[in-house]
């Protein structure tokens, strides 16, 4: 079973405008945290938030944690065509270094 | 620059020929991971170092072998490579707990 998955899979977007994707897991984490993929490349990653956080901002992204629902949002703001790629959510799957990555979310935005 | 390094950027290989990549970091992490990535799919934990602590995952084929002969290195050997196992295979390093740095990874073709 997936630990994380992602929605949407997809998103087409404008420049300017914001991006949320959404990320959910199955079981108890220590961690969640987001990676971006360009086409081809390896994934960098962006935010790592605790399981006794919130909320974490970094430049114009924008994660939030929510352990009772078991999900993570993660918003970039006035995006910029060099924001398209796939964005990925991996979990601890309960505290150890076992990470299981969401399916992604695919984001385009255009010019 | 410190960062994670992984040779060669592309392999091709027969199928059932024996094929090693390799991955080395300058970060001094002491956790290494070893992802499988197929087309348009996610990243797939193979298995993982905890320094000489060993972590398979337990739906990794027993074709695919690693070794961390010290803390900057490791190989991913492939014994008997078949079409299915053409994928960008990730190597990652972190500290315990922490963000993944990932290499650029090594894209695998099977003739």
């Amino acid at each position: 079973s997936q630990q994380g998955e992602e929605d949407p899979q997809a998103l087409s977007i404008q420049e300017g405008e914001n991006a949320t994707m959404n990320c959910s897991y199955k079981t108890s984490i220590n961690n969640l945290q987001w990676y971006r993929q360009n086409s081809g490349r390896g994934l960098v990653h962006l935010i790592l938030i605790r399981s006794n956080e919130r909320e974490k901002h970094s430049g114009r992204l924008r994660v939030t944690l929510d352990t009772s629902k078991k999900s993570s949002s993660l918003l970039i703001t006035a995006s910029r065509a060099a924001d398209t790629a796939s964005y990925f959510c991996a979990t601890d799957a309960g505290g150890g270094q076992n990470f299981v990555f969401g399916p992604g979310t695919r984001l385009s935005v255009l010019p | 620059d410190a960062m994670v390094i992984q040779n060669p950027r592309y392999q091709v290989t027969q199928f059932g020929k024996p094929v090693t990549l390799s991955c080395s970091q300058t970060l001094n992490h002491n956790v290494m991971y070893w992802y499988q990535q197929k087309s348009s799919q996610a990243p797939k934990l193979l298995f993982h170092y905890y320094d000489k602590d060993f972590n398979n995952e337990a739906d990794t084929p027993d074709n695919f072998q690693s070794r961390r002969p010290n803390t900057s290195f490791c190989f991913l050997d492939i014994r008997s490579p078949g079409l299915g196992d053409a994928a960008m295979y990730l190597c990652a390093t972190s500290r315990i707990s922490g963000e993944q740095f990932f290499g650029p990874g090594t894209r695998l073709t099977v003739l």
